[in-house]
């Protein structure tokens, strides 16, 4: 696609769910990054995609996260026994690896706003 | 640790008025700076990438530089279209490919 596309928009569930968000980056991007951002703070760091490598996973906030990217494209982030204190805005990014474009720059998808209830 | 530090948080502007939003960071070794724009319900669109102390790069209205503490995001005439936050990243040596994030400077252009 032309961007990245990032499925539910909007997605409200009662605490203790779970919730699976979902990622298509742009076709040929072989970086994958999920971010989440918080009302009114900063983008938090939560994982990173790089082609085969293992994921770089330090900024997962507990074990209660965690994601997946298959064929190298797709990717889910899924949060288990949802709490309160995970509502935010999941962002997406892909890029291609660096040194690969000038400017190696992410684009981010729209996001998806989660709110637990 | 990399951190990144913007300010102001908020600035208001009249149409016209230039200024520029700072961005201090520390990182070991630099690798890159970026810029981004992030308008009300959407996801950030990237800017610039800077990637060297003297650096400087612009788009429309917008002027991006690097020094070896600090970058600044010049703003030369605002038009009411530039009200969005712009968030200043950076990518260092010991991060894989992650960036770090500042908190952001939300700027408002009143026409």
């Amino acid at each position: 696609g032309a961007g990245v596309s990032q499925s539910p928009s909007n997605k409200v569930t009662e605490k203790g769910k779970d919730v699976e968000l979902r990622c298509d980056p742009i076709s040929g991007h072989t970086a994958l990054y999920w971010y989440r951002q918080s009302l009114g703070q900063g983008l938090e760091f939560l994982i990173y995609f790089q082609g085969n490598s293992a994921p770089d996973k330090s900024g997962l906030p507990s074990d209660r996260f965690s994601a997946e990217r298959t064929g190298g494209s797709v990717s889910t982030l899924t949060i288990q026994r949802t709490q309160q204190e995970d509502s935010a805005v999941y962002l997406c990014a892909s890029s291609l690896a660096y040194g690969t474009s000038d400017d190696y720059g992410y684009t981010f998808g729209s996001g998806t706003r989660l709110t637990v209830v | 640790e990399d951190q990144v530090t913007q300010s102001p948080e908020a600035l208001r502007l009249q149409e016209g008025e230039s200024s520029s939003l700072n961005c201090s960071y520390t990182v070991s070794g630099l690798r890159g700076l970026f810029w981004y724009r992030q308008d009300p319900g959407k996801g950030p669109e990237f800017l610039f990438t800077l990637y060297s102390a003297g650096e400087e790069k612009e788009k429309e209205r917008l002027k991006a530089t690097l020094t070896k503490k600090e970058s600044f995001l010049h703003i030369t005439a605002p038009k009411p279209e530039d009200s969005a936050t712009y968030l200043c990243a950076v990518w260092g040596s010991s991060n894989t490919g992650k960036l770090i994030f500042g908190q952001g400077t939300t700027l408002q252009v009143k026409p």
